[in-house]
C-alpha cells in the first residue's frame, strides 16, 4: 500500500522557537495532503488542507501564521510551527491522498511536539 | 455539523472474545463511513469503509455495517487476537465535502491471553 512518511516522530523545542515538521510520500504523488492535530483523549483535528503548488487551506479558528504550511512538491509537505508556545504542545500527524482514490488517506505516523 | 462519537476505551478482552466498538455519527449529508487503525508506533490505516446505506465493510475479520437508521457504524469481530491491540477510529467524509474526514475520539482496544 501507499507510504507516507512523518519526520521527525518527536520533537522538544524550547518555547519561541519554530519547528518544521516533514510529510512524504514515499511512493506515489499526493496532490493533496492534510494535517491534522490530537489532543490527549481528543479526535484527530483537522489543521489545513495541503494543496501542491497552491495555498492551503486551513480550518476555521487555525492561525495560518502560527501553523505555515508549504507543499512544494507532489511527494512533500512541511508544516511550520512559529514561534511555539507550550499550548502547541500536541500531537501532529499528516495523511496523502492517491489522486484516483479520492476518499481514501494514508497517514503518517504522526509527531509528538512538546514546547517547554 | 458533522460529528462522530465513539465508545470510550479503553476495551480490555481475552483473546478469542467477540468485539463491539460502537460508533454513532451525525451529518448534514449522506456521508461515507470508516474504521481506521492505529497500531503502536505507525500511523493511522485504513480498516475497512462503506459508501451507502445498508453496505457491510469487512477486512481481517473486522466488519462493519452503515446504519442509517441508527446512524451507526459500530465495528465488530467474533474472536480477537492479541495482534488486534490498537487503536480504532470511526471516521467520515461527505461527498464533496473536499474529501475531509471528521474522526472520533479513538476507541483503544487491549487483548490479553
Amino acid at each position: 500500500g501507499a507510504v507516507v512518511s512523518q519526520h521527525p516522530s518527536r520533537v522538544i523545542c524550547k518555547s519561541g522557537t519554530s519547528v518544521k515538521i516533514e510529510c512524504r510520500s514515499l511512493d506515489f504523488q499526493a496532490t493533496t495532503m492534510f494535517w491534522y492535530r490530537q489532543f490527549p483523549k481528543k479526535s484527530l483535528m483537522l489543521m489545513a488542507t495541503s494543496n501542491e503548488g497552491s495555498k492551503a487551506t486551513y480550518e476555521q479558528g487555525v492561525e495560518k501564521d502560527k501553523f505555515l504550511i508549504n507543499h512544494a512538491s507532489l511527494t512533500l509537505s512541511t508544516l511550520t510551527v512559529t514561534s511555539a508556545h507550550p499550548e502547541d504542545s500536541s500531537f501532529y500527524i499528516c495523511s496523502a491522498r492517491l489522486p484516483d482514490a479520492k476518499n481514501i488517506q494514508y497517514f503518517g505516523a504522526g509527531t509528538r511536539l512538546s514546547v517547554l | 455539523g458533522n460529528s462522530v462519537t465513539q465508545m470510550e476505551g479503553p476495551v480490555t478482552l481475552s483473546e478469542e472474545a467477540f468485539l463491539t466498538i460502537n460508533c454513532t455519527y451525525t451529518a448534514t449529508g449522506y456521508p461515507s463511513l470508516f474504521w481506521y487503525v492505529q497500531y503502536p508506533g505507525e500511523g493511522l490505516q485504513l480498516l475497512l469503509k462503506a459508501t451507502k446505506a445498508d453496505d457491510k465493510g469487512s477486512n481481517k475479520g473486522f466488519e462493519a455495517t452503515y446504519r442509517k437508521e441508527t446512524t451507526s457504524f459500530h465495528l465488530e469481530k467474533g474472536s480477537v487476537q492479541v495482534s488486534d491491540s490498537a487503536v480504532y477510529f470511526c471516521a467520515l467524509t461527505l461527498t464533496g465535502g473536499g474529501n475531509k474526514l471528521t474522526f472520533g475520539t479513538g476507541t483503544q482496544l487491549k487483548v490479553e491471553l
